[in-house]
């Protein structure tokens, strides 16, 4: 079946520090990438995603980019800010299944 | 709706009693999905609704539990008998079927079962 690890947290960091998460998964097939974020006391919100290999994602200064090779898909930052502190869920999704989220790497930034 | 919908959001209930929690994806997303999230922990999968399928039901933890979805739109999570384990947040998300769209998640109901 279908699996995401990341790399456990609490990820501790001062601002403008260079930011990555690693994250690798399992699957069968072609399976879309995504990267979630959970702001304190907030729901889940989608931050990036690749569809296929070799695609990347960006958004907010954040980026991943989809290498089927090493079947990983690690989120990076190369200026982190305090606003970025937050949970990051790695998550794929294949075909018709449902979406295998990672267990989530909390980030913490400080000023 | 413009967004997924869930209700309620915070509900508190005795020990052995039944809950309903009630989700309206947005229009026109045929793929509806339920997690669990309990305090500090990931996302644990419960149910997966696609289209006129099969629900995906692998994740239900105990048959307490059991989800429905009506007219293939909103879907309501039943949970039978409540335990205190239940507590956490249930999550509802719904995505365009078909493994290229990203599922867009309600803010959720909080369980608190005491």
């Amino acid at each position: 079946g279908n699996s995401v690890t990341q790399m456990e947290g609490p990820v501790t960091l001062s601002e403008e520090a260079f930011l990555t998460i690693n994250c690798t998964y399992t699957a069968t097939g072609y399976p879309s990438l995504f990267w979630y974020v959970q702001y304190p006391g907030e729901g889940l919100q989608l931050l990036l995603k690749a569809t296929k290999a070799d695609d990347k994602g960006s958004n907010k200064g954040f980026e991943a980019t989809y290498r089927k090779e090493t079947t990983s898909f690690h989120l990076e930052k190369g200026s982190v800010q305090v606003s970025d502190s937050a949970v990051y869920f790695c998550a794929l999704r294949g075909g018709y299944s449902t979406l295998t989220f990672g267990k989530g790497t909390m980030l913490l930034v400080s000023p | 709706g413009a967004g997924v919908s869930q209700s309620p959001s915070n509900k508190v209930t005795e020990k052995g009693k039944d809950v309903e929690l009630r989700c309206d994806p947005i229009s026109g997303h045929t793929a509806l999905y339920w997690y669990r999230q309990s305090l500090g922990q990931g996302l644990e999968f419960l149910i997966y609704f696609q289209g006129n399928s099969a629900p995906d039901k692998s994740g239900l933890p105990s048959d307490r539990f059991s989800a429905e979805r009506t007219g293939g739109s909103v879907s309501t999570l039943t949970i039978q008998r409540t335990q205190q384990e239940d507590s956490a947040v249930y999550l509802c998300a719904s995505s365009l079927v078909g493994g290229r769209g990203e599922a867009f998640f309600g803010q959720g109901t909080r369980l608190t079962v005491v």
